[in-house]
């Protein structure tokens, strides 16, 4: 099993839609998780952290379920702005990333 | 506030020459410092981390090397470039705790031709 997994993608979706990312990760003992946004050509850029209790910024909103190793992100009301990849990392020892799943959001 | 700096931005070499990437952070002392590998269309690879100075762990054995001569330096390097070290590579810092979040550099796009 892949130390972190994601959606293979792309997403295609208009704008408006909502969208979800789904993330499970095969180490247990894992202590910190975060959504990451990468555009193309550029260097990754923290978009969020992700905590036990769930957590929102705006249109953003993460889930994490300890007990299934599973995180989640939500984008409401997408914007032709929000089209890059949406990496999962999780925390050990070192950031573990994985593949990153694209998102493309057209007019 | 604490800012990274990465270069160069592009890279075309030649394979057999040598390899020196340069990463100094800005406005933090006692970095973690990362280097990754993110070749086309795949995930980042953990290639060096170092919890401090002339510290390197290494991730995946290759023939590159990494080294720290000063807290806030982190340079990537090779003797003989390969045509499988084509990527792009990216230098990042987080703070010393453990599972804190990373920051990244801009990123060196490396061609070995």
């Amino acid at each position: 099993r892949k130390e972190v997994e994601q959606d293979p993608g792309p997403f295609n979706v208009p704008e408006g839609a909502t969208v979800a990312f789904n993330c499970t990760y095969s180490n247990s003992a894992s202590q910190s998780f975060f959504w990451y946004r990468q555009d193309c050509r550029k260097e990754p850029k923290l978009l969020m952290s992700v905590y036990s209790s769930g957590n929102e910024d705006g249109r953003f909103t993460a889930q994490l379920n300890r007990a299934s190793q599973y995180i989640s992100l939500l984008i409401r009301d997408s914007k032709l702005s929000d089209s890059a990849t949406y990496l999962c990392v999780v925390g050990g020892s070192t950031l573990t990333f994985g593949k990153g799943t694209m998102l493309l959001v057209s007019p | 506030s604490q800012t990274i700096h990465q270069w160069p931005a592009t890279l075309v070499q030649p394979v057999g020459s040598p390899l020196s990437l340069e990463c100094t952070v800005e406005g933090t002392s006692n970095p973690n410092l990362y280097w990754y590998r993110q070749a086309a269309g795949r995930g980042l690879q953990l290639l060096f981390y170092s919890v401090g100075i002339g510290q390197i762990s290494s991730e995946v054995p290759q023939n590159l090397s990494a080294s720290r001569p000063q807290d806030r330096q982190f340079i990537l390097s090779s003797k003989k470039l390969l045509l499988s070290d084509s990527g792009f590579y990216l230098c990042a810092w987080s703070g010393a705790r453990v599972n804190t979040e990373a920051f990244f550099g801009q990123g060196t796009r490396l061609t070995v031709v």
